[in-house]
């Protein structure tokens, strides 16, 4: 069964705080993503990453980075956590494909509140 | 560019009612379109997708949706509602060609079954 792992449910943090969240998926999946999600907004994409090593800006990038040091793990790094970070993220990965890439599976999702 | 948009942030049927969520998009290029639903407290799961075959699609859980070209539609449906179909419902459309492997997601449509 395909499975995508977040390595947070919720999480708390002080502004100014360096965060990391970690995402992890056990399919061989290639492309993997990082979106965040507010009421009203739906997901926005800010980072993904298409293989190790490589990362591409997504729509909201500003303030964050990312990391893939490993096929399996695409982490998500608040610089400098402020208050407009609070949010639901969201990890999701697909492997190739013409279709087949366009099928995201997702984790349960990160609560994070930076205080 | 891509777009999407759900008509309705919140829909309210009774149970055993017809269950109707309207997405609409626009796409310059021809599109894949896919409906998530998600769960209280999980991530997204998908419920169906649309990828240039068959314009009526079915998904789990008794939904199905029609792709209208000519409406630019995508509207997910179900004959009679179930207390378990309580979720957020997001529709999605390819982002670029279906190469990308990105997607735009809609607003969401919480929908609410009153028994």
């Amino acid at each position: 069964d395909v499975k995508v792992t977040q390595s947070s449910r919720y999480l708390v943090k002080r502004t100014g705080e360096k965060v990391f969240l970690e995402c992890v998926q056990d399919m061989d999946h290639e492309n993997m993503f990082w979106y965040r999600q507010d009421p009203g907004l739906g997901l926005r994409l800010i980072y993904f990453s298409y293989d190790v090593k490589m990362k591409e800006k997504g729509d909201i990038p500003e303030g964050y980075s990312v990391s893939r040091e490993k096929k399996e793990r695409f982490s998500l790094i608040l610089e400098s956590a402020s208050t407009n970070q609070t949010s639901m993220y969201l990890c999701a990965s697909t492997r190739s494909g013409s279709v087949a890439k366009n099928i995201q599976y997702f984790g349960a999702g990160t609560r994070l509140s930076v205080l | 560019a891509q777009s999407v948009t759900q008509l309705g942030s919140h829909v309210s049927v009774s149970e055993g009612a017809l269950v109707l969520l309207r997405c609409n998009y626009s796409s310059s290029v021809p599109p894949y379109l896919f409906w998530y639903v998600q769960y209280p407290n999980q991530g997204l799961q998908l419920l169906l997708k649309y990828t240039s075959a068959a314009t009526l699609v079915k998904g789990i859980t008794g939904f199905e949706a029609e792709f209208k070209k000519s409406e630019t539609s995508f509207h997910l449906t179900k004959p009679s509602a179930h207390m378990s179909d309580a979720a957020e419902y997001f529709c999605a459309v390819t982002k670029g060609s279906s190469n990308t492997g990105k997607l735009i997601f809609g607003q969401g449509t919480t929908l609410q079954v009153k028994p």
